[in-house]
């Protein structure tokens, strides 16, 4: 099946700092990708769709200044957590749309946990 | 409201036995349901993915059943080993929306 892959799988960080999480599809081309956040014991919540060489669209409540997304590539997404504070810690995972399988199938991958101290 | 409501929230048995885990959704228009398996600290990874016209479908131990009329989904475990112990989350796509997601069923296999 096809690989999505992120890095890194844990970041540690200070409040205030800002951390760079990679998306990266690895045998397919996607023209969308998925970002989710996950608390412990909680279902995936989407954050934000990223299409390749426009705006990411992001969901109610989510705040698009703190969380940047680009995507500027058909196999790369990157969310940036800008002046992370611990609330912000929780497990990042991404998803990519590979648009050859049926239904648009999507693949997640790994997932990042960030510790914000 | 699209929902997906899995039943039980959470389920232990013994290394060996079967098991089955429920789904009932309330989405429409129905595109597809998928079973995702998460083990903890990871991503989900695709078990099985149903269309509307497809009643059953296997992946190994796994089978998963799917009632388009009663809106009502099963994954079924037969002679489940301890690496079967995860989450098992029910997603169902709504046509042209994004991916509707169960809490999920945590499952332990005991030895």
């Amino acid at each position: 099946g096809a690989v999505v892959s992120q890095h890194p799988s844990r970041v540690i960080c200070k409040s205030g700092t800002s951390v760079k999480i990679e998306c990266r599809s690895l045998d397919f081309q996607a023209t969308t990708m998925f970002w989710y956040r996950q608390f412990p014991k909680k279902s995936l919540m989407l954050m934000a769709t990223s299409n390749e060489g426009s705006k990411a669209t992001y969901e109610q409540g989510v705040e698009k200044d703190k969380f940047l997304i680009n995507h500027a590539s058909l196999t790369l997404s990157t969310l940036t957590v800008t002046s992370a504070h611990p609330e912000d810690s929780s497990f990042y995972i991404c998803s990519a749309r590979d648009v050859r399988g049926a239904g648009g199938e999507q693949f997640f991958g790994p997932g990042t946990r960030l510790t914000v101290l | 409201k699209n929902q997906v409501e899995q039943s039980p929230q959470s389920l232990i048995i013994l290394e060996g036995k079967n098991c089955t885990l429920q789904c009932n959704y309330t989405v429409s228009p129905f595109s597809n349901l998928r079973w995702y398996k998460q083990d903890t600290g990871r991503g989900p990874v695709s078990l099985t993915i149903m269309t509307f016209s497809e009643n059953t479908k296997s992946n190994g131990r796994y089978t998963a059943t799917l009632d388009a009329d009663t809106k009502q989904s099963s994954l079924h475990i037969t002679a489940s080993q301890l690496s079967d112990s995860a989450s098992y989350i029910c997603v169902v796509s709504a046509a042209g929306t994004a991916l509707i997601f169960g809490k999920g069923t945590t499952l332990s296999v005991s030895s």
